[in-house]
């Protein structure tokens, strides 16, 4: 089945660790995304790569880090300067080109609760 | 710069009844329109997606939208509620053309279904 796996699906940290999530697809997709969703607020972008080896903040990156050094993986790491990491993690893929659409394909999210 | 609104934060409805769930857009571009479903605690799943082709368009589980220009509006429908679609919405708007990598959610639409 292709798809998008994140890893793990909840998560406990205590105060001031890092904690690094995990995100793979195996659609070949060229793009990958990194969102935070808090409730009523929906999702907020927080970075993005479209090719390997390159990322872009998105808008709210501070206190999180990426990298990208496979077309498959896109691991998001959220550092102990992040102010309120607690909140649902989502990552998504998505083709590049103009018959893509920007439609984006969706992970099934990471809860992370900062203790 | 683009913008969604979602007028409604919370909709309730009878299993059976319609529904309708609000979005109206701002974009400088011509742009494409998505509906996104979220059941509690998993990712994101396309509903349905407008992007300059026929205006009204039809998704899947009987959904549809209608992109109107005149009013900037793409209103989700259902002609008869199902328990089984009690969830989230969020309607997301983004650059014509796959060009753009960005999508711009709404705050999200908490469908109710009552028995």
């Amino acid at each position: 089945d292709g798809g998008i796996t994140q890893s793990p699906k909840y998560l406990f940290r205590k105060e001031g660790q890092n904690v690094t999530l995990s995100c793979e697809q195996n659609l070949n997709h060229d793009a990958m995304y990194w969102y935070r969703q808090d409730p009523g607020q929906g999702l907020r972008l927080i970075y993005y790569s479209q090719i390997v080896n390159d990322f872009q903040k998105g808008d709210i990156a501070e206190g999180y880090s990426v990298s990208r050094e496979k077309k498959e993986s896109f691991p998001l790491t959220v550092t102990s300067a992040q102010k309120n990491p607690t909140a649902f993690y989502l990552c998504a893929s998505s083709l590049q080109g103009v018959r893509a659409y920007n439609e984006q394909f969706f992970g099934p999210g990471t809860r992370l609760t900062v203790l | 710069a683009q913008s969604v609104t979602q007028l409604d934060s919370h909709v309730s409805v009878s299993e059976g009844t319609p529904v309708l769930l609000r979005c109206n857009y701002s974009s400088s571009y011509s742009p494409s329109l998505f509906w996104y479903v979220q059941h509690p605690n998993k990712g994101l799943q396309l509903l349905l997606k407008y992007t300059s082709a026929a205006t009204l368009v039809k998704g899947i589980n009987g959904f549809e939208a209608e992109f109107k220009k005149s009013e900037t509006s793409f209103h989700l429908t259902k002609p008869s509620a199902h328990m089984s679609d009690a969830a989230e919405y969020f309607c997301v708007v983004t650059r014509g053309g796959g060009s753009n990598y960005k999508l711009t959610f709404g705050k999200g639409t908490l469908l109710t279904v009552n028995p």
